[in-house]
This record gives C-alpha cells, sequence and structure tokens, in this order.
C-alpha cells in the first residue's frame, strides 16, 4: 500500500542551529511529494514540493528539500532554525487514486 | 476573508447527537476533501468530492456522511457522534485540472463529544 513515513515524532533543536526532518514515503512509480507546516492553531499551510526535475527544491520561509529515490526519502532541511518555526510539519505524497496522504507528523520545538 | 471558511471554528456535543460541519470556498476549486487529525496520526481522510456529482469514501468514512451542494460547498455529518469522533476537521480543495495536488485547507474545527 502507499504510504508515508515520518520516523521522528518530536524534534527539538536551538534557535540558530541547522534542522532536518526525515520522511520516507512507498510509492511504484515518483510521486508528488509536498510539506506542509501547521502553526499552532492554525491549518496547513504548503512549504514546499515536488513533481519533477531538480531533486532539490526550496520553499517559503527558508526551508528546502531534497529527493531521493534511491533511498525513498524526501527530507526537509533549513540551515538555521527561528523561534518561529516551532510548528507541526507534515510530509504528504499524492497517490496514484489523486488523494493526497499525510505522514504522522514531526513536532518541532526551538530551544531559546 | 479566508479562501476555505469551516463553521463552527469549535463544537461540543453529546453521545447520539447529530452533527454538521460546514465547508465553502471561494477559490473556484472542483476538488473538495474532509480530513480528520488525531495527535500522532497525522490526517486521515473521509471523505473527498472531484465535483458536485462525484462523492468519494476515503479511509475513515464510518460514522460519517458528506453533501456537496454546490462546487463551493462541502458538509460532513455525524449522524450520532460518538466520543472517539472527538477531533480536529478539516476542510480542503485542490485544483482538478491540472492535478498538482496542492490542498489548501480552512483553519479546522474542533469537534468535542462528550
Amino acid at each position: 500500500a502507499q504510504s508515508v513515513t515520518q520516523p521522528d515524532i518530536h524534534i527539538t533543536v536551538s534557535e540558530g542551529a541547522s534542522l532536518e526532518l526525515r520522511c520516507n514515503y512507498s510509492y511504484g512509480a515518483t510521486p508528488y511529494l509536498f510539506w506542509y507546516v501547521q502553526s499552532p492553531g492554525q491549518g496547513l499551510q504548503l512549504l514546499l514540493k515536488y513533481f519533477s526535475g531538480d531533486t532539490l527544491v526550496q520553499g517559503i520561509k527558508g526551508f528546502e528539500a531534497e529527493f531521493k529515490r534511491s533511498q525513498s526519502s524526501f527530507n526537509l532541511r533549513k540551515p538555521s532554525v527561528h523561534w518561529s518555526d516551532a510548528a507541526e510539519y507534515f510530509c504528504a505524497a499524492l497517490s496514484s487514486a489523486s488523494k493526497i496522504i499525510f505522514g504522522s507528523g514531526t513536532r518541532l520545538s526551538i530551544r531559546p | 476573508d479566508a479562501d476555505v471558511t469551516q463553521t463552527p471554528r469549535n463544537r461540543i456535543t453529546k453521545t447520539g447527537k447529530r452533527i454538521m460541519l460546514e465547508c465553502s470556498q471561494t477559490k473556484g476549486h472542483d476538488r473538495m476533501y474532509w480530513y480528520r487529525q488525531d495527535p500522532g496520526l497525522g490526517l486521515r481522510l473521509i471523505y473527498y468530492s472531484f465535483d458536485v456529482k462525484d462523492i468519494n469514501k476515503g479511509e475513515i468514512s464510518d460514522g460519517y456522511s458528506v453533501s456537496r451542494q454546490a462546487q463551493a460547498k462541502f458538509s460532513l455529518s455525524l449522524e450520532s457522534a460518538i466520543p472517539n469522533q472527538t477531533a480536529l476537521y478539516f476542510c480542503a480543495t485542490s485544483r482538478g485540472t491540472p492535478n498538482t495536488g496542492e490542498l489548501f485547507f480552512g483553519e479546522g474545527s474542533r469537534l468535542t463529544v462528550l
């Protein structure tokens, strides 16, 4: 079955430190991949997306993600986190049935 | 005004009551979705609709029903609410053509069933 896995439930990083959030997918073909962010009390907002082409994609708020077919991964990165980045992050994929399937999310906390 | 509006934003109800969550959108999108969010489980798809005459069950449709009253309106009903339906519910929309898969979310409806 098609699935998206986020192995880290909760991550804490210091402000100014680098960040990497992991995402693995299980699909036969190359899926469309997404990262969404949910700030407290808010809906989800798209950070970035990968459809094809360059495997390193840039998004909003200084985030980037790299698609690695050999590892079935689409990890989210940011070189230097800010306190306002504290939120929950969801990796997602567009399935063959044109539905978006989400991972279970990773909650990011920022240490002052 | 928000592009995707959900009402009510918060609701507390009792077991056995009928509840309707409403969603309206001004994005002109054909596709609409209802998701449920529970801690540690991410977002799970309840129902989705690719146009007014098309309704499809998602992965957790039991206990829920939907109505697509117009292109812009998609309602979720709990005919007889139970406590394990306590959750945060999100409506979302996406374009039909081209299908980029990008979702646009409402701000959520928090439902508590006592």
